[in-house]
């Protein structure tokens, strides 16, 4: 049982590459989120989904997309990186009936845009 | 608009010595109150949940939170914290009968001193 797993750990990637930072959870969860995490700033919520088929914004969702792609697998996409995107990005899931509100999350992926 | 505030962005502390973490937030409803700790390079992981019952709430490695809904507050307590303490703590919100989007902090670091 993994848990939540993000692929890849790191990226370095110039301004206007685009990348897919991937997240699978085996936790039969329901709900997938996606957040960045910048010093002094906590983590932001940029885009989630509640169930399969079904994505919303967050927070700070500009520059971003997003794809539900299964139950287990919710990716996030940058199609034209900027530096202000350099971040550590978290994903999690969560049901909330069944696993009373707690959300697990991911090992993270940093992101560098030069 | 939910909002949660973390008094302190940095607290040291000496080995054994008592700790508490502030956390203050703002909602206009019912609310679910967590903390989550991040050790370095590593992601979240739930210490403590407030869903309803006792305002006391008790979690791992010997932390508890105390629900005060007056004070619009819940803070953080440990009588004697570890080398092994050292992480960053956030506090986080979601309203009840939400999707389950969390609002967080921007963080405390806690370092713990031999």
């Amino acid at each position: 049982n993994a848990g939540v797993t993000q692929t890849p750990k790191f990226q370095v990637l110039k301004t206007g590459q685009s990348m897919t930072l991937q997240c699978a959870q085996d936790m039969n969860h329901n709900s997938m989120y996606w957040y960045r995490q910048d010093p002094g700033m906590g983590l932001r919520l940029i885009y989630y989904s509640a169930s399969e088929g079904t994505t919303d914004k967050g927070e700070v969702p500009n520059g971003y997309n997003v794809s539900r792609l299964n139950k287990r697998e919710f990716s996030l996409r940058l199609e034209s990186a900027a530096p202000s995107q350099t971040s550590v990005y978290f994903c999690a899931s969560d049901a909330p009936r069944v696993s009373k509100e707690t959300q697990y999350f991911g090992p993270g992926t940093r992101l560098l845009v030069l | 608009a939910q909002s949660v505030t973390q008094l302190d962005s940095q607290v040291p502390v000496f080995e054994e010595a008592p700790v508490e973490l502030r956390c203050n937030y703002s909602s206009s409803v019912s609310v679910y109150l967590f903390w989550y700790v991040q050790y370095p390079n590593q992601g979240l992981q739930l210490l403590l949940k407030y869903l309803s019952g006792s305002t006391l709430v008790k979690g791992i490695n010997g932390f508890e939170a105390e629900f005060n809904k007056s004070q619009t507050s819940f803070h953080l307590r440990k009588p004697s914290v570890h080398i092994s303490d050292t992480a960053e703590y956030f506090c986080a919100v979601s309203e009840k009968g939400s999707q389950g989007n969390l609002i967080f902090g921007k963080g405390t670091k806690l370092s713990v001193k031999p």
